[in-house]
């Protein structure tokens, strides 16, 4: 089955200030996708970053870029220029690349506040 | 594009009792997911809903829990006879399935508390 771990339970950086949110997982899958979700309080989440796993290059989305190491087997998210609008509940999420399922399995999340 | 709506928000309910949540996806979106989350986790997967097919459930659905979607659209979960421990935070998700992966848009989430 696998697993993942998100080790920092709570972050807190400076507005404009650059954060980064570790996550590891285990899984004996070749393909499979990596994903980071947030969740702002009271609101629901949504998607900031996916990464394939055959995918060699880093996924970037504006201000949000991720550090895959798929040896390592070890999945970072980097916050830049943080806003006061990313505080929330970051998860980190796997999902196999097979036919059918696609189901999200989470790790416990990292609450970033960001201070302005 | 109206998101994905769970009616209701918030239930508060007796041990014992029963309950149903509803979920309506994405108009376009044939797959449909059910987690739930219990403070300071993450979400748990339940079952997913490929049109009106159920193809996976975990073991997490006991026997009290089940869901449907019996036209491909909107989508219930049922508790029947709730325990303390079912209260959590219910999500729905859904997604468009074209073969390769596409990403799973959440439910604002009906948050369950067992009395």
């Amino acid at each position: 089955a696998q697993t993942v771990t998100q080790s920092q339970p709570e972050m807190s950086v400076q507005e404009a200030e650059t954060v980064t949110l570790s996550c590891t997982y285990d899984t004996s899958e070749s393909n499979y996708y990596l994903f980071w979700y947030k969740q702002p309080p009271s609101r629901q989440m949504i998607l900031v970053i996916r990464q394939e796993a055959y995918k060699q290059q880093n996924a970037t989305e504006n201000r949000f870029s991720v550090n895959f190491q798929k040896a390592a087997k070890s999945f970072s998210l980097k916050i830049s220029d943080s806003q006061l609008g990313d505080t929330a509940m970051y998860f980190c999420a796997f999902m196999k690349h097979e036919g059918g399922s696609e189901k999200l399995v989470f790790g416990k999340g990292t609450k970033l506040t960001v201070n302005p | 594009d109206t998101g994905v709506s769970q009616n209701p928000r918030h239930k508060i309910t007796k041990r014992g009792q029963n309950v149903t949540f509803r979920c309506d996806p994405i108009s376009e979106h044939n797959r449909l997911y059910w987690y739930r989350q219990t403070l300071g986790q993450g979400p748990e997967f339940l079952t997913y809903f490929q049109n009106e097919a159920q193809l996976e459930k975990s073991r997490l659905l006991s026997d009290r829990f089940s869901a449907e979607r019996p036209k491909g659209s909107f989508s219930t979960l049922e508790i029947q006879r709730t325990e303390q421990g079912d209260s959590a935070m219910y999500l729905c998700a859904s997604s468009l399935a074209t073969g390769g992966n596409q990403p799973q848009h959440f439910g604002d989430g009906t948050r369950l508390s067992i009395l």
